[in-house]
């Protein structure tokens, strides 16, 4: 059974960089896209981007210029930095394992989720 | 961006009755459509992908159906642990969008 676990500081100070990884196991990352999506508190969800283990990344246009993902194959993690953040970028962050299937692609395994507040 | 419209937002329901929660998009995404379930404090579970293959594990009361604009989420029974905030998703193109989620309510 797949498993993915984020970590990182829950506090950032505003204008500072958010970084988190996540780490992936029972099952390797290679031959795997991997999502992460952010859910402000009380809010739905955002969709922020995503990374194949070759290091290809697809980021959501809104963050795009903010966000920098990166995989370390052989630690079997992903990491997601988002720079010069506000309270706006106050959220859940998860990481999720992408998948095609049945004429569709979607995240099956998801990382519990990990609070960032950005507050001084 | 394609949005993605749910509806309704909220409902409540009793157990054992039949729930359908629709999605609709702003242009059409074939059957890149995905639902999960989010219990709170909790990551969203997916439940359905390409609008109506079952996820494994997913009881089989639930189902989804549509292609094009228009899709549909139907729990045919539903059960007090379906209490939950649903969630459709397309993956047609990114950015992949949410929509704004249906809180499922049991009387």
């Amino acid at each position: 059974q797949v498993q993915l676990q984020e970590s990182g500081p829950g506090l950032v100070k505003p204008s500072e960089t958010l970084s988190l990884t996540c780490t992936v196991s029972g099952g390797s990352i290679s031959g795997y896209y991997w999502s992460w999506i952010r859910q402000p508190p009380g809010n739905g969800l955002e969709w922020i981007g995503y990374i194949y283990d070759s290091g290809t990344t697809i980021y959501n246009p809104s963050l795009k210029s903010r966000v920098t993902m990166s995989v370390d194959t052989s630690m079997n993690q992903v990491s997601l930095k988002l720079s010069s953040v506000t309270a706006a970028d106050t959220a859940v962050y998860y990481c999720a394992r992408r998948i095609y299937g049945s004429g569709s692609y979607y995240n099956d395994f998801w990382g519990q989720g990990t609070l960032v507040t950005v507050s001084s | 961006d394609i949005q993605m419209t749910q509806s309704p937002s909220s409902l409540s329901a009793s157990v054992g009755d039949r729930v359908t929660i629709t999605c609709r998009a702003s242009q059409n995404i074939a059957s890149y459509l995905n639902w999960y379930q989010q219990k709170p404090g909790k990551a969203p579970k997916l439940l359905i992908y390409g609008a109506s293959s079952l996820q494994s594990g997913v009881p089989s009361r639930f189902s989804g159906s549509g292609s094009g604009t228009d899709f549909t989420l139907t729990i045919s029974s539903l059960q007090p642990e379906d209490s939950a905030t649903f969630y459709c998703q397309q993956s047609y193109s990114t950015p992949f969008t949410f929509g704004g989620g249906t809180k499922v309510e049991i009387k």
